[in-house]
């Protein structure tokens, strides 16, 4: 089965540094890949998929993930952080041919400085 | 556009009472999922669909039941709640190829 792992479940950037959030996920074959935010007492939602030959993904927010198939690897950036940017962030990871089995990484909060 | 829709949204228990959950989605999906987050633990998996009638076992399946009697509700039950499934309860829906939607979560405490 496939799963993921979110390097660090806290991360701290100033206002205006980069943010960047680890994923690594466990399959040889490349899966389909998702970031989703959560922000306090919300359900989480898209930010950005992977899921066809593109590996460089934007997504909303000015995020943006690259897929690196020899580092299985789907790290999540934004160039200049966001005091809104402050939320709960997790990979996701599906088998192309079982795409119904829907598993996620453990979570990394982001919190902003001014 | 309701989107996916989970009532309740708050919930508090005694142990060994029963309650259901109920999910229901408006967007002609065909999977559909119960997940629960937990603190450092991220979303686990409870039981899953992939279509009307069928329902399968996810990671952490014990204590829960669920039924998919129409391809638009998700019912999730536990018929005697602990203290261990004080937890907050997320369902999700999906197309085939594409990306899970969410509902609001459901808060549910057990005392």
């Amino acid at each position: 089965a496939q799963s993921v792992t979110q390097l660090g479940s806290h991360v701290s950037v100033s206002e205006g540094a980069l943010v960047l959030l680890r994923c690594n996920y466990s399959s040889s074959v490349p899966p389909y890949l998702f970031w989703y935010v959560q922000y306090p007492n919300q359900g989480l939602q898209l930010l950005l998929k992977y899921t066809s030959a593109a590996t460089l993904v934007k997504g909303i927010n000015g995020f943006e993930a690259e897929f690196k198939k020899s580092e299985t690897s789907f790290h999540l950036t934004k160039p200049s952080a966001h005091m809104s940017d402050a939320a709960e962030y997790f990979c996701a990871v599906s088998d192309r041919s079982n795409d119904y089995k829907l598993s996620f990484g453990a979570g990394t909060t982001v919190t902003v400085r001014a | 556009n309701a989107g996916v829709t989970q009532t309740p949204k708050f919930r508090v228990l005694k142990t060994g009472q029963s309650m259901t959950l109920l999910c229901a989605q408006d967007m002609n999906h065909e999977y559909m999922y119960w997940y629960r987050q937990d603190p450092g633990m991220g979303l686990r998996l409870i039981h899953y669909s992939v279509g009307e009638g069928t329902t399968a076992k996810g990671e952490v399946p014990d204590g829960y039941n669920v039924s998919r009697l129409k391809k638009q509700n998700f019912l999730l039950g536990l018929e005697s709640a602990a203290p261990s499934q004080t937890s907050v309860y997320f369902c999700a829906s999906k197309l085939r190829g594409t990306e899970a939607f969410f509902g609001q979560g459901t808060r549910l405490t057990v005392v």
